[in-house]
């Protein structure tokens, strides 16, 4: 069954609509970013990624924009559609270390 | 395909007894994680390696033992000094000595307690 989503906020959204997920990340020295997408019973997928030196980056339907002033990431996925339900999360790196930080996660249900 | 294979996807300890999940990685990455991960909770780092015959502890390592004998594999033990030993446990991998790659991660192996 599935244990990882409970006590996870949860972003409901209308399919065709765009979706815009958000993370706080903790360490203002951190310098990369990467979002990942948790299926039910799966591991983490990688989304896309970005360094601190960008301030959006984008991929096939998805954006990310990272606000360093606040420390503030965030996941937009455009058109929104049933197979994107799942639990995004968000971590946090510096480079040429072993630490990945990773946030609690968010919940996206897409409502048909 | 390369990738990360987990195995088992569920395990069941029962009282006093030490387990073991599998890891096996094809991406030729040098550094190997392992993570578990628990409801509301970010991933919690248990041990990571970055070489072979080379590992460190991550932040809960209590309870766990690690090997890393081969670059492929990585496997954990789940020992019975671990005492909430209940979680999905995740592996990953990634170039390390490459800065800014993501991790890659396998299917996770759920164990529970009988």
């Amino acid at each position: 069954g599935e244990s990882v989503g409970l006590h996870l906020p949860t972003l409901s959204v209308q399919e065709g609509d765009n979706s815009i997920i958000n993370c706080a990340y903790s360490n203002s020295a951190s310098d990369y970013f990467i979002w990942y997408k948790q299926e039910s019973g799966k591991g983490p997928q990688f989304i896309i990624d970005i360094r601190s030196n960008m301030d959006k980056r984008q991929g096939q339907r998805v954006t990310v924009l990272l606000n360093k002033t606040v420390k503030h990431l965030s996941l937009q996925i455009a058109a929104t559609q049933p197979g994107d339900s799942a639990v995004y999360f968000c971590a946090e790196n510096l480079s040429r270390t072993y630490k990945y930080i990773f946030g609690t996660g968010t919940r996206l249900k897409v409502l048909a | 395909d390369g990738g990360i294979t987990q195995s088992p996807k569920y395990l069941f300890r029962k009282e006093g007894q030490n387990v073991t999940l599998s890891c096996e990685q094809n991406l030729n990455h040098d550094a190997m994680y392992w993570y578990r991960q628990d409801p509301g909770q970010g991933l919690r780092l248990i041990y990571y390696s970055q070489i072979v015959n080379d590992f460190q502890k991550g932040d809960i390592a209590e309870g766990y033992s690690v090997s890393r004998e081969k670059k492929e594999s990585f496997p954990l033990t789940v020992t019975s000094a671990q005492k909430n030993p209940t979680a999905f446990y995740l592996c990953a991998s990634s170039v390390y000595r490459d800065s800014n790659q993501p991790q890659h991660f396998g299917d996770g192996t759920r164990l529970s307690i009988l």
